[in-house]
């Protein structure tokens, strides 16, 4: 499997911006996927970086570098409704399947 | 109105007893996956299917088995076997493996609990 770590908990005002880190070992990358899950609910898709670079999607925005094995996903204006886990996943190549992180429980405060 | 359904969202059951949930997909997804999640852990990957009538063995398949007879449907069957199988499972799809984002579109999940 693939080794991938992010912070377990943060916690962060409403209308500020909070920064999720994740690090992945891996051989053969083809892919790296933010999904955002609210308790007991499935898990909806956020982002996918495969180049290097800043993807931004409206107040999301997810970063990639595959020569240190790091992205992250940037949170900005918070609201009370982006309270939820937010799981990093990897996809290698000539395999589809994907490797989930443990996620990070993010919560908003008024 | 296309999606993943899984029924039913809660399961009861009593200990060494086998049970199927269900997975049903209509968004014409040709591979199709099944993960379980404990509190406070990540996704774990069971099972997986490309196409139908195959299917692979993900991370943790031990005490789970699988079919894959019809396109639309994935259904896991928790056996007896499975030593802790109390958890909630979601199941998952994906347009075709190797496209490029190849994103997978979750089900609600189903929490089993096995008393």
């Amino acid at each position: 499997g693939q080794n991938i770590d992010q912070p377990t908990e943060m916690t962060a005002t409403e209308g500020a911006i909070v920064q999720i880190n994740c690090t992945y070992q891996t051989s053969g990358f083809n892919g790296l996927f933010w999904y955002q899950q609210h308790a007991g609910e499935a898990p909806t898709f956020l982002s996918y970086n495969v180049l290097d670079g800043l993807e931004e999607k409206g107040r999301f925005s997810s970063f990639l570098s595959r020569s240190k094995g790091y992205s992250y996903l940037l949170l900005k204006e918070l609201q009370m409704k982006d309270s939820a886990s937010y799981l990093c996943a990897v996809r290698v190549l000539n395999d589809y399947k994907l490797s989930f992180g443990a996620g990070t429980t993010v919560t908003v405060r008024a | 109105d296309g999606g993943i359904t899984q029924s039913p969202k809660y399961l009861f059951r009593k200990e060494g007893q086998n049970v199927t949930l269900s997975c049903e997909q209509n968004l014409n997804h040709d591979a199709m996956y099944w993960y379980r999640q404990d509190p406070g852990q990540g996704l774990r990957l069971i099972y997986y299917s490309q196409i139908v009538n195959d299917f692979q063995k993900g991370d943790i398949a031990e005490g789970y088995s699988v079919s894959r007879e019809k396109k639309e449907s994935f259904p896991l069957t928790v056996t007896s076997a499975q030593k802790n199988p109390t958890a909630f499972y979601l199941c998952a799809s994906s347009i075709r493996p190797g496209l490029e984002s190849d994103e997978q579109f979750f089900g609600p999940g189903t929490r089993l609990t096995v008393l």
